[in-house]
């Protein structure tokens, strides 16, 4: 079975500077996905970014980036010029391929972006 | 395309009542899923069907039953409710694809307690 792992419950940055959350997995699987969704407080599930696993390049959304570690199990996204709009819960998600059905998320870090 | 939509927004149940979450989609997604989401647990999933008449169980099934008579609609009953059902219940839905993967759209969700 496949365990995603937040290790950072709770994180802050100052508007305009660059902030990194964490992620590891563990799977035994050769091909999959890994995701960044966004939750604001509206509650809406908002996904940010995806990544590849057969892809080494690493995605990058406009000021959303992650470094991808495929040996080491490692899915970190960096968000750069934080805005306030970027208070929310992050969700780091794995997913199998062809079974877009079936994510398994982590616990989330909540990120506060202060003024 | 409205989406995948979720009725009610908010419910209060007491402890043996039932009731049925609703979801629908309009995308002719075949994928649906259910998760539900409690404080410091990420979101975990409680069923999903791969197309109309196929079910099955996720991560946390106990409690919930599921059916899928069509492809837009995939509603969750709970059969007799209790407090440890009290959580935010969101669905999901997704086109399948062999070779690749695709988004999961979700809905807003159901914030859902029990007395």
């Amino acid at each position: 079975a496949q365990t995603v792992t937040q290790s950072q419950p709770e994180m802050s940055v100052q508007e305009a500077e660059t902030v990194t959350l964490s992620c590891t997995y563990d799977t035994s699987e050769s091909n999959y996905y890994l995701f960044w969704y966004k939750q604001p407080p509206s509650r809406q599930m908002i996904l940010v970014i995806r990544q590849e696993a057969y892809k080494q390049q690493n995605a990058t959304e406009n000021r959303f980036s992650v470094n991808f570690q495929k040996a080491a199990k490692s899915f970190s996204l960096k968000i750069s010029d934080s805005q306030l709009g970027d208070t929310a819960m992050y969700f780091c998600a794995f997913g199998t391929q062809g079974g877009s059905e079936k994510l398994v998320f982590g616990k989330g870090t909540k990120l506060t972006v202060n003024p | 395309n409205a989406g995948v939509t979720q009725t009610p927004k908010f419910q209060v149940l007491k402890t043996g009542q039932s009731m049925t979450l609703q979801c629908a989609q309009d995308m002719n997604h075949e994928y649906m899923s259910w998760y539900r989401q409690d404080p410091g647990m990420g979101l975990r999933l409680i069923h999903y069907s791969v197309g109309a008449g196929i079910t099955d169980q996720g991560e946390v099934p106990n409690g919930y039953n599921v059916s899928r008579s069509t492809t837009e609609d995939f509603p969750l009953r709970l059969l007799s409710a209790a407090p440890s059902q009290t959580s935010v219940y969101f669905c999901a839905s997704s086109r399948p694809t062999r070779s690749s993967y695709n988004e999961q759209f979700f809905g807003p969700g159901t914030r859902l307690t029990v007395l």
